[in-house]
Order: structure tokens, then sequence, then C-alpha cells
């Protein structure tokens, strides 16, 4: 069964500063991973998504995060934070002979300080 | 884009209530689904349905069930409202046609409080 972790439940940045959210995660089978941001009261946004093609992958809002399958992670990054970035990211996986379920990390609630 | 509407945003039932959460996409997606979500314990799957008339439990289906009579309409139903029902209700959508994607597409979500 896959699994999805994500170490630091909370994490505060200077607004300027490297924004790093980090995942691991295990799977089975070849995974595809995907990184949504939730802002307060709304639902999930899918910010990026790795689907086995390029291992760096660009997504919405300047981040972007690396495939590692020597390490299992997934990790998110963005080099300058903005404080409109502050909010909550969820690193989810899903194996390809599940029924497209997919298996969500815990979250980390990014803050950004001015 | 792909639309997830769920029929409130904010709800107020009283214990022992029957409750209807609504879900409705227009994308012609085959597969929807129902989370909760609570602080500290993330997003935690109720049920899925990958057809009409289909569905499938989650991880935690005890106290709810679903319906999907329709393609695009997936109903959430709490028989007899608790007030450890309170929480933040979110449906999602997607579909297996797009080879390699999986993504799914969330509604706003709708926060229930059993009192």
């Amino acid at each position: 069964a896959q699994s999805v972790t994500q170490l630091g439940s909370h994490v505060s940045v200077s607004e300027g500063a490297l924004v790093l959210l980090r995942c691991n995660y295990s799977s089975s089978v070849p995974p595809y991973l995907f990184w949504y941001v939730q802002y307060p009261n709304q639902g999930l946004q899918l910010l990026l998504k790795y689907t086995s093609a390029a291992t760096l992958v660009k997504g919405i809002n300047g981040f972007e995060a690396e495939f590692k399958k020597s390490e299992t992670s997934f990790h998110l990054t963005k080099p300058s934070a903005h404080m409109r970035d502050a909010a909550e990211y969820f690193c989810a996986v899903t194996n390809n002979n599940a029924g497209n379920m997919l298996t969500f990390g815990g979250g980390t609630r990014l803050m950004v300080k001015p | 884009d792909v639309k997830v509407t769920q029929s409130s945003r904010y709800l107020v039932k009283r214990t022992g209530e029957k409750v209807f959460l609504e879900c409705v996409q227009d994308m012609d997606h085959e597969n929807m689904f129902w989370y909760r979500q609570d602080p500290g314990l993330g997003l935690r799957l109720i049920y899925f349905s990958y057809d009409v008339k289909m569905k499938e439990k989650g991880d935690i289906p005890e106290g709810y069930s679903v319906s999907r009579e329709k393609k695009e309409r997936f109903s959430l139903i709490l028989e007899s409202a608790s007030t450890n029902q309170t929480s933040m209700y979110l449906c999602a959508s997607s579909t297996t046609r797009d080879r390699g994607t999986y993504e799914q597409y969330f509604g706003p979500g709708t926060r229930l409080t059993v009192t």
C-alpha cells in the first residue's frame, strides 16, 4: 500500500526566503505524485504533478518539485516566498492500479512572515 | 475548466438529523470522491464511486452512506448526525480517460457543524 509522509506540520519562512516543503512516499508501483494547495476555507487546488516524464516539475505560482526515486522524495520548493503563499500544502500519491485513489500526506501549513 | 460544486459552504445541523451533502461536477468524470478533513489528520477518504450506481468504501465509511444516481452528482448522507461528524467535507472528481494524469479536482468544501 502507498503512503505519504510530510515532514513538519508547520513551516515558517520570511518573505523572500526559500520555501522547502518535504514529502516522502512509499509505493509498490511507479507512482504518480501531486502537490495541492489549500487556502483558508477553500478546496484543494493542484499546484503540480509528476507522471513519469521529467523529474523536475514546474507548477503554478513559481513552485517546483523534483522526483527523486532513490530517496523516494518529492519535495516542493519556491525560491522566494510571498505573503500570498501562506496556505496549507498537501502531497499525494496514487497507484495506477488503484482506480485513481489518492493517498494524502498530513499537510504542511506554511506561514510567511513579513 | 473543471468545475466541482458543493451545495453548501456552511451547514449547521442538530444531533440526530439526517444530512445530505451534494456534489456536482461538469466534466463528465467517471470517478467521484468524498473526503473528510480534520486538523492534524489531513484528508481521509469516506467513499468513492467509479460509475453510476457504484460505490466503494474508503477508510472511514462508518456513519455515512452515498448515492450516485447520475454521473455528474454524488451525494453524501449522514443518516443520523453526531457531534463527532463536525468537520470539513470535500468532494472531488477525476477521470481515467486522460491516461497518465489521475489528478483529482476538488470542490470548495462544506463546513458542517453538528450541535
